[in-house]
């Protein structure tokens, strides 16, 4: 099955900087990426996703980039502000496999005031 | 609308007892899944099904079954509880069947946190 691969595990920025996240995916078949934001003690929700057409999608502070050919995607935030802090989830989709979402194992951002 | 909406919040079970969690969506969405999530460890899949009348193991399946009453419910069932399934549970749903269509985000219920003692 697709295995999906997240770094950092941990990360802090100050207040104002960017924030990368990056993930690898096995399949390339692979062909939607959802990004999730869980807050401490609450549901993850989806905060942007990208499909395998796209290269690159954008949301306010927020974008996403998928490079097919490297099998990997990465989500940018920039100008950081403290309630951007939580664990954020990448994710991959595989077509055909009844709609099975694999997850990266999470990235811990803290964003310092 | 509720979106998904899973019972109970908390649970604490001793070791060997049995117990069901619900899980019912309102979005009309033909997929369901169950994932537990420990730290470190992201979110694993346990079980999904992918429309009305099927199910499917995840990654992680044992000591667990499951239901897909109808398109809008969707149960988890401990038979044996052991302390290693000590986890938060969460339950999700998409529109998408991954079969011939798009796939598209899944929505999470509010989560389980159950304990075994």
């Amino acid at each position: 099955g697709e295995n999906v691969e997240q770094h950092p595990s941990t990360l802090s920025v100050q207040e104002g900087d960017s924030a990368v996240i990056k993930c690898t995916y096995s399949d390339s078949a692979s062909n939607y990426f959802p990004w999730y934001k869980q807050e401490l003690g609450k549901r993850p929700q989806l905060i942007i996703d990208i499909r395998s057409n796209v290269g690159e999608k954008k949301d306010q502070r927020i974008a996403v980039t998928l490079n097919k050919t490297a099998k990997h995607f990465s989500l940018h935030i920039t100008e950081t502000q403290p309630e951007d802090s939580a664990v954020y989830f990448c994710a991959a989709s595989v077509p055909n496999t009844g709609n099975q979402f694999y997850f990266g194992t999470g990235t811990s951002l803290t964003v310092i005031p | 609308n509720a979106g998904v909406t899973q019972t109970p919040k908390f649970q604490v079970l001793k070791t060997g007892q049995s117990m069901t969690l619900q899980c019912a969506q309102d979005m009309n969405h033909n997929s369901m899944y169950w994932y537990r999530q420990d730290p470190g460890m992201g979110l694993r899949l346990i079980y999904y099904s992918a429309s009305e009348g099927t199910t499917d193991k995840g990654e992680v399946p044992n000591g667990y079954n499951v239901s897909r009453l109808n398109k809008r419910e969707f149960s988890l069932r401990l038979e044996s509880a052991a302390p290693s399934q000590t986890s938060v549970y969460f339950c999700a749903s998409s529109a998408g069947t991954g079969w011939g269509t798009l796939n598209t985000e899944a929505f999470f219920g509010q989560g389980t946190r159950l304990t075994v003692v």
